[in-house]
């Protein structure tokens, strides 16, 4: 079975700096999907960014990045420039290649500051 | 077609009591899930349909939860007896097979269904 773990439940950093939300996965699979989920206070979650396991480039989406290590089984998430609507929720989770069911990690709380 | 809807927003009720929850999927999406989500929690996949069919079903989904997905449009979750434990956001989602003819694996979630057993 596959496991998803964020490490960090809570972050809070200044209006415009650059914070990096951590994801460690455990999986025995060689294809597979990892993405990045934002869940804003009493809306709906909605994907930030998506990385494909044969890809070793790295996923980017504006202000959003994503450092992929395939062989440590990480998958962080960068955003720089961050704004106020940045606060959120924020979900890593994985997908095997194949299947329909996304895991997800147990989340980390993310504040920007004014 | 703005998203997924779901429908009630809230419901509270009453230990042993019945509950159905309502999912509207975006409309040219096959594929629709269900998740619970406990607070502080990432959520837990519960059940997923293709069209109509109900392809996987988790160990989570006791006896008394049920869902369909008649004519594979939208989709109902009902719980019976409810218990405290159940006491959850529970979350819709749907998505289609293909985008650009890749597989995505993205989904979209609608905005949940918080039951408060009490």
């Amino acid at each position: 079975a596959q496991t998803v773990t964020q490490s960090q439940p809570e972050m809070s950093v200044q209006e415009a700096e650059t914070v990096t939300l951590s994801c460690t996965y455990d999986t025995s699979e060689s294809n597979y999907y990892l993405f990045w989920y934002k869940q804003p206070p009493s809306r709906q979650m909605i994907l930030v960014i998506r990385q494909e396991a044969y890809k070793q480039q790295n996923a980017t989406e504006n202000r959003f990045s994503v450092n992929f290590q395939k062989a440590a089984k990480s998958f962080s998430l960068k955003i720089s420039d961050s704004q106020l609507g940045d606060t959120a929720m924020y979900f890593c989770a994985f997908m095997r290649q194949g299947a329909q069911k996304l895991v997800f990690g147990q989340g980390t709380r993310l504040t920007i500051n004014p | 077609d703005t998203g997924v809807s779901q429908d009630p927003r809230h419901k509270i009720t009453k230990r042993g009591q019945n509950v159905t929850f309502r999912c509207d999927p975006i409309s040219e999406h096959n594929r629709l899930y269900w998740y619970r989500q406990t607070l502080g929690q990432g959520p837990e996949f519960l059940t997923y349909f293709q069209n109509e069919a109900q392809l996987e079903k988790s160990r989570l989904l006791s006896d008394r939860f049920s869902a369909e997905r008649p004519k594979g449009s939208f989709s109902t979750l009902e719980i019976q007896r409810t218990e405290q434990g159940d006491s959850a956001m529970y979350l819709c989602a749907s998505s289609s097979r293909l985008y650009r003819g890749r597989e995505t694996g993205e989904l979209f979630f609608g905005e949940g269904s918080r039951l408060t057993v009490l």
